[in-house]
């Protein structure tokens, strides 16, 4: 069973920088793993954020960039406004029908 | 504008059979693949399975597999989620999900809460 591991939770000060990652048990995360990054607020639908790695949605705010970091997916938010206080996640494409979702971050921004 | 909207709450009871639905707009329904979330209360993101409208290719994460049936309308835009004897344990939130090249998954419907309970 593939399992990909996030940080539970982190807290950053409004206006800083975090990096969030997401590692996949098989092995180091590559491009080819496709890793998308999605916020979740309490009581709504996930939001897309980054897909491919570091590639944006046209809605995406330019604070919000990704990279591969030491053989994992990053999320990294520059910047770091009050409303960016959620949970993240991370998903992972292993071929065919198997995408793995991380284990969620929750981000506090205090 | 693209737009995935999606069937309203259930209240069943165990054993009974189930079918939500996705309801695709502003895009070419058949060219994008569509994906299916669950999310039980207070937990994490769940992939379960992915439909292609176009050919109705679809594919099961292996912990879904037997569990569950994906299935599509292209005439309709519509794409299905299907149980035939629900479980208490299925209750949760259930989202789909747009996904384009590059395996990138972009929009998403508002979800379906399905509560199973006796």
């Amino acid at each position: 069973q593939t399992v990909v591991t996030q940080e539970p939770s982190l807290t950053v000060s409004p206006g800083g920088t975090v990096t969030l990652t997401c590692a996949s048990s098989t092995g180091a995360v590559t491009s080819g793993y496709y890793p998308n990054w999605f916020q979740q607020k309490p009581g709504q639908a996930p939001r897309a954020l980054i897909y491919s790695t570091s590639n944006k949605h046209s809605w995406t705010p330019a604070r919000f960039s990704g990279s591969l970091l030491g053989g994992k997916a990053a999320l990294t938010l520059s910047g770091v406004q009050p409303e960016d206080e959620a949970e993240y996640y991370c998903l992972l494409y292993y071929g065919g029908a198997q995408r793995v979702f991380g284990t969620g971050t929750k981000v506090t921004v205090l | 504008e693209v737009q995935l909207v999606q069937s309203g709450a259930e209240v069943k009871k165990p054993g009974e059979s189930l079918k939500i639905s996705c309801k695709g707009s502003g895009y070419s329904f058949t060219s994008y693949w569509i994906g299916w979330v669950r999310q039980m209360p207070g937990k994490g993101l769940e992939w379960m399975g992915i439909i292609y409208p176009g050919d109705s290719d679809t594919r099961y994460s292996p912990s879904f597999q037997g569990q569950v049936t994906i299935s599509a309308d292209k005439s309709i835009s519509t794409a299905y989620l299907q149980w035939s004897s629900l479980k208490a344990s299925d209750t949760a939130m259930y989202y789909c999900a747009r996904q384009g090249k590059a395996v990138a998954v972009d929009y998403w419907g508002q979800g379906t809460l399905v509560t199973v309970s006796s």
